[in-house]
Formats: C-alpha cells, sequence, structure tokens
C-alpha cells in the first residue's frame, strides 16, 4: 500500500546545530507540504513543492529550506536550529487536483 | 501571561448524540472548504470536503454545511463515538492554489462513553 513516512519520529537538538527532516512518499504525488503544528496556530505551511526542483515559501518559512530532487522526498531543514523551531511538524502530499492531502505520522522536534 | 489563542474550542459530547463543529474562515475567494481528524500522536486525516458553489454534502454519518454569506462552516457528526474523539480542523483551498490549504486552529471533540 502507498504510504508516507516521517524520520526520525523524535529528535532532540542544540541551538545552531542543522537539522534534517525526512518525508518520503510511495503515492507518487507531485505536491508535497511541511508544516509545523504548535498549540494555538494550528498547522502553518513552511514551504511546499508541486514537482521535481520545484520549492515554494509557505507563511512561516523563515529559518527552514527544502529541496526536491526526485518526486518520493520532500526532506526539510533547519540551517540553524532555533528554540522557537520547537514544534510538531508534519509532511503531506496530494495528487492533482485533489483536495485530500495524505499526512505523514510527524516529527516531534525539540531544540534546546 | 497566557494567550487566550492558546484554548482551542472545546465541545464535550455523550455517545450517542450528534455534535457540530462550527469553523469560521476569511478567504471569500476560497473555492474548496475541507475538514480533516487529528487523533492524537498522529497526522491530519481527510473527512470530507464541499466546493463553494455548494451549501450542503453528506457523507458517512457526517455533513458539512456552508454558509456564504457569514462565512461560516460546519460539521455534522451523527451518533458521536468514542472513536470520534479528536481535534478536528477546517481547511480552506483556493482552486488555484494546487492543492495548497489554510488550516483554523481546530477543535476539540470529547465522546463520553
Amino acid at each position: 500500500d502507498a504510504e508516507i513516512t516521517q524520520s526520525p519520529r523524535h529528535k532532540i537538538t542544540e541551538t545552531g546545530r542543522q537539522v534534517t527532516l525526512a518525508c518520503h512518499q510511495t503515492w507518487n504525488h507531485n505536491n508535497m507540504f511541511w508544516y509545523r503544528q504548535d498549540l494555538g496556530h494550528g498547522l502553518r505551511l513552511i514551504h511546499y513543492s508541486y514537482g521535481v526542483q520545484d520549492t515554494n515559501k509557505g507563511e512561516v518559512s523563515d529559518g527552514y529550506s527544502v529541496s526536491r530532487s526526485n518526486t518520493e522526498d520532500l526532506p526539510l531543514t533547519l540551517e540553524s536550529a532555533a528554540s522557537s523551531q520547537t514544534s510538531v511538524y508534519f509532511c503531506a502530499s496530494t495528487g492533482e487536483g485533489d483536495n485530500e492531502q495524505f499526512f505523514g505520522p510527524g516529527t516531534r522536534l525539540t531544540v534546546l | 501571561g497566557e494567550s487566550v489563542g492558546l484554548h482551542l474550542p472545546t465541545l464535550s459530547v455523550q455517545e450517542g448524540d450528534n455534535s457540530i463543529i462550527n469553523c469560521a474562515y476569511s478567504n471569500s475567494a476560497s473555492d474548496y472548504f475541507i475538514w480533516y481528524k487529528q487523533e492524537s500522536g498522529k497526522g491530519p486525516q481527510f473527512i470530507i470536503d464541499i466546493r463553494s458553489n455548494m451549501d450542503k454534502r453528506q457523507g458517512q454519518r457526517v455533513t458539512v454545511l456552508l454558509n456564504k454569506t457569514v462565512k461560516h462552516l460546519s460539521l455534522q457528526i451523527a451518533a458521536t463515538q468514542p472513536g470520534d474523539s479528536a481535534v478536528y480542523f477546517c481547511a480552506e483551498k483556493l482552486g488555484t492554489s494546487y492543492g495548497k490549504l489554510t488550516f483554523g486552529q481546530g477543535t476539540i471533540l470529547t465522546v463520553h462513553p
């Protein structure tokens, strides 16, 4: 069965370190998204991609970057982790014209 | 002090009751409205969507109502079950956004047996 996975599921890091969160989907979806989820803010879009070599900034993109070298993967990189980036991160994908986004299980990131 | 925004709306119901979860959306140009369910420790899961040219759509045990005049969306769950306990999010989408969604803050639904 097709799925979307994220790794690691939990990560503790220190301020200033570079961190990369992985997202892998086997739906063959062109559209992929990264969100962060914090209490009181719901899900906020960080970056998204509509296909290989395409990346776009979302509403809270500062301090984050993504790359899309193939259809299946959209890794999220925190260039220099800050305590304000402590959050739960969700990756999602969707097919063309679909309203249903398929979400991964999330990565809980703690920046000390 | 603690921000008001940290407190999600909550709804507590008894098993077997009907539940109504409300959402106010912001963009009158949105073409689709979608409801997601998020269980503890999991990613959100699609429930149902409705196009902006409709005012009602029914699924299995769920009904979504759309009132564009007041930019209001509601999700009705019939015969609520303990397994329906979760956080429910509404989301809106522009038709040209290729799947990019804007999510609301969410409502916590607790179903008591």
